[in-house]
């Protein structure tokens, strides 16, 4: 069955460092891989796509790379902040027209001042 | 503008009764999703409504879960007879049409705690 894993104890970093999060799958051949934000007592909030065919994506602090061989992607935030505190969810989605998405359990990272 | 809206944003009922949980789309989507996301676990699809297509419903844990979504906008998932595994946060998400279609839009979700 599908399996989607992500560093299931938090991840603590120091101010202005470098977070690095991990998404790993088995059983799957997404068409697309996303990443989501999820602060306590609210629903996700988008933050990245991904496609197949798409090795990085950018958007302002965060890069998203995606190894199809690997089957892993990898959530960078630089320069972290401690607003960045929050558990990130990593979610794999099937063909265009099918639009299951498949979310992982999520990482809380914690960004000490 | 307006996001995706739940209500109640809490419920507590007693084993065995049934809830209605509401779901307000972002105006404009046409693809709606119901997860449950319980402590410790991570989201678990319910069901999937895409325009005026059969819903996916291949999510739905048991007979006693049903949605509906009316005029291709407000959804309402029932619950009948519920259980104390019932109790999770049940969030709703919406997409938009085009471009952007594998992007949800959460909302705050209505956590349903059964006694």
């Amino acid at each position: 069955s599908q399996k989607i894993e992500q560093n299931s104890e938090a991840l603590n970093i120091q101010e202005g460092k470098t977070a690095t999060l991990t998404c790993n799958y088995t059983n799957y051949s997404p068409a697309y891989l996303q990443w989501y934000r999820q602060d306590p007592g609210r629903g996700p909030v988008f933050l990245l796509l991904i496609r197949e065919n798409e090795k990085e994506k950018r958007k302002e602090r965060l890069k998203v790379t995606f190894d199809t061989t690997l089957k892993q992607s990898l959530f960078h935030i630089t320069a972290s902040q401690p607003a960045d505190s929050a558990t990130y969810l990593c979610a794999l989605g099937g063909r265009r027209g099918y639009q299951k998405v498949t979310f992982g359990i999520g990482t809380k990272l914690q960004v000490i001042p | 503008g307006a996001g995706v809206s739940q209500s109640p944003s809490n419920k507590v009922t007693e084993k065995g009764k049934d809830v209605e949980l509401r779901c307000d789309p972002i105006s404009g989507h046409t693809a709606l999703y119901w997860y449950r996301q319980s402590l410790g676990q991570g989201l678990e699809f319910l069901i999937y409504f895409q325009g005026n297509s059969a819903p996916d419903k291949s999510g739905l844990p048991s007979d006693r879960f049903s949605a509906e979504r009316t005029g291709g906008s407000v959804s309402t998932l029932t619950i009948q007879r519920t259980q104390q595994e019932d109790s999770a946060v049940y969030l709703c998400a919406s997409s938009p049409v085009g471009d952007r279609s594998d992007e949800q839009y959460f909302g705050p979700g209505t956590r349903l705690t059964v006694t």
